[in-house]
């Protein structure tokens, strides 16, 4: 089974401080993971994923996010926040083998971004 | 390529009329999904598709919704007759045939769907 916990439904930060986005994860394959973006009234789009490579994975406009197995997360940061930065993020799990149907989505954290 | 084109953007109707949602996805890619988004629910898988051919469609909430794809271009989601309740906004995504997992979806816009 898998499953996937986002620990905040919103974060507040100010402009040019980091930003974390907590994402914890089960699963019984070795999962992927991904994080999207969806601003307000738009589709979502893809940050950054992980499939098995390297741990660190670096993302689209500067986010980026560490697999750690032993603690099962896989939190989004990013160095300084910028105004653009304020959307709704959601981490993705989705099973070893592909298959769509395991694909579970997070329920979201609003980030906002304090001037 | 212009990405997962999804139509209408926003479509207003009445309890009990139909509602057909539109989509087309990325050329080459080989599964197109159909999500549907609420603030109460989140993030809903409603069905996926493989090669045209439906593969999981237990997200689908009852028989008042059913999707097809008649070729490999076009996807439509409808919803015969349609209630308040299935206000939502339902998103298109498509994604390459991919050999193991972490296959990357691409979304389309969005239908902003109200249902009065």
């Amino acid at each position: 089974a898998q499953s996937v916990t986002q620990l905040d439904s919103h974060v507040s930060v100010s402009e040019g401080t980091p930003v974390l986005l907590r994402c914890n994860y089960s699963s019984s394959y070795s999962p992927s993971l991904f994080w999207y973006v969806q601003h307000p009234n738009k589709g979502l789009q893809l940050l950054l994923k992980y499939t098995s490579a390297a741990t660190l994975v670096k993302g689209i406009n500067g986010f980026e996010a560490e697999f750690k197995k032993s603690e099962t997360s896989f939190h989004l940061t990013k160095p300084s926040a910028h105004m653009s930065d304020a959307a709704e993020y959601f981490c993705v799990v989705s099973g070893g083998y592909s298959s769509a149907s395991k694909i579970i989505f997070g329920s979201g954290t609003r980030l906002s971004i304090r001037p | 390529d212009a990405g997962v084109i999804q139509s209408p953007r926003h479509e207003v109707t009445e309890m009990g009329q139909e509602v057909t949602l539109r989509c087309k996805p990325i050329s080459g890619h080989d599964y197109l999904f159909w999500y549907r988004q609420t603030m109460m629910r989140g993030l809903e898988l409603l069905i996926y598709f493989n090669n045209n051919v439906p593969i999981d469609d237990s997200g689908m909430p009852e028989d008042r919704f059913s999707a097809k794809m008649p070729n490999a271009s076009f996807s439509t989601l409808k919803i015969q007759p349609s209630e308040p309740r299935d206000s939502a906004v339902y998103f298109c995504a498509s994604s390459l045939v991919a050999s193991g997992s972490g296959e990357t979806q691409y979304f389309g816009p969005g239908t902003r769907l109200l249902v009065l």
